[in-house]
């Protein structure tokens, strides 16, 4: 099974600032990686897929990049509704797996 | 737009049965995978189950592999969970989702509870 960790697990930033979420798989998966937003006490949210494509409707301030084992999520301009979860999906194979969970909240 | 409407979820004692039901539209439903994804109280995400659109690849975490079965009646534009053997592990909110391998909506879940 693949692996996914991301780091860091929790992180506190102010309004405007950038922030970044790293996923590292235990194994390459090209760029079949997915990322998902979850807000508090509501289901998931589908942000970006193939580790770079926002879906539609995503702010741009949202950008994904990455191959291979390490991927990561920016936030360029950090707002307050962008308070959530994260979690890094992995899409290369079964049994499809998430990471643990990047919770961002604002300073 | 895309729906998902899940239902069935509930309380049940360990050992017993549930059945999940997610109701699909705006889309449609026999060209894509669909996936059932839970969340225990207070932890992340666990994929559980996936179908392809003609039912002909179906995956299962270990986790549930021999208790849990998914299904889908497309003329009917539904996925289902039959879960049995229930555990107290089972506890959780079990969203259905759209898209597998990649999950690109989500319903707004059910929560099963099981607990004597």
């Amino acid at each position: 099974d693949i692996q996914l960790t991301q780091s860091p697990s929790f992180l506190s930033a102010s309004v405007g600032d950038r922030v970044t979420i790293t996923c590292r798989a235990s194994q390459g998966i090209s760029s079949y990686l997915a990322w998902h937003q979850q807000k508090a006490g509501k289901a998931p949210k589908f942000l970006t897929y193939a580790a770079s494509t926002l879906q539609n409707g995503v702010p741009s301030r949202f950008s994904g990049s990455g191959s291979g084992t390490e991927f990561t999520l920016t936030i360029s301009n950090l707002q307050p509704e962008d308070v959530a979860t994260y979690y890094c999906q992995q899409l290369n194979s079964y049994p499809l797996t998430f990471g643990g969970g990047t919770k961002v909240e604002i300073k | 737009e895309v729906e998902l409407l899940e239902s069935g979820g509930g309380l049940v004692q360990p050992g017993g049965s549930l059945r999940l039901s997610c109701a699909a539209s705006g889309f449609t439903f026999n060209n894509y995978g669909m996936s059932w994804v839970r969340q225990a109280p207070g932890k992340g995400l666990e994929w559980v189950s996936t179908i392809s659109g003609s039912a002909g690849n179906i995956y299962y975490a270990d986790s549930v592999k021999g208790r849990f079965t998914i299904s889908r009646d497309n003329s009917r534009n539904t996925l289902y969970l039959q879960m049995n053997s229930l555990r107290v592990e089972d506890t959780a909110v079990y969203y259905c989702a759209k898209g597998a391998p990649l999950i690109n909506n989500w319903g707004q879940g059910t929560l099963v509870t099981v607990s004597s």
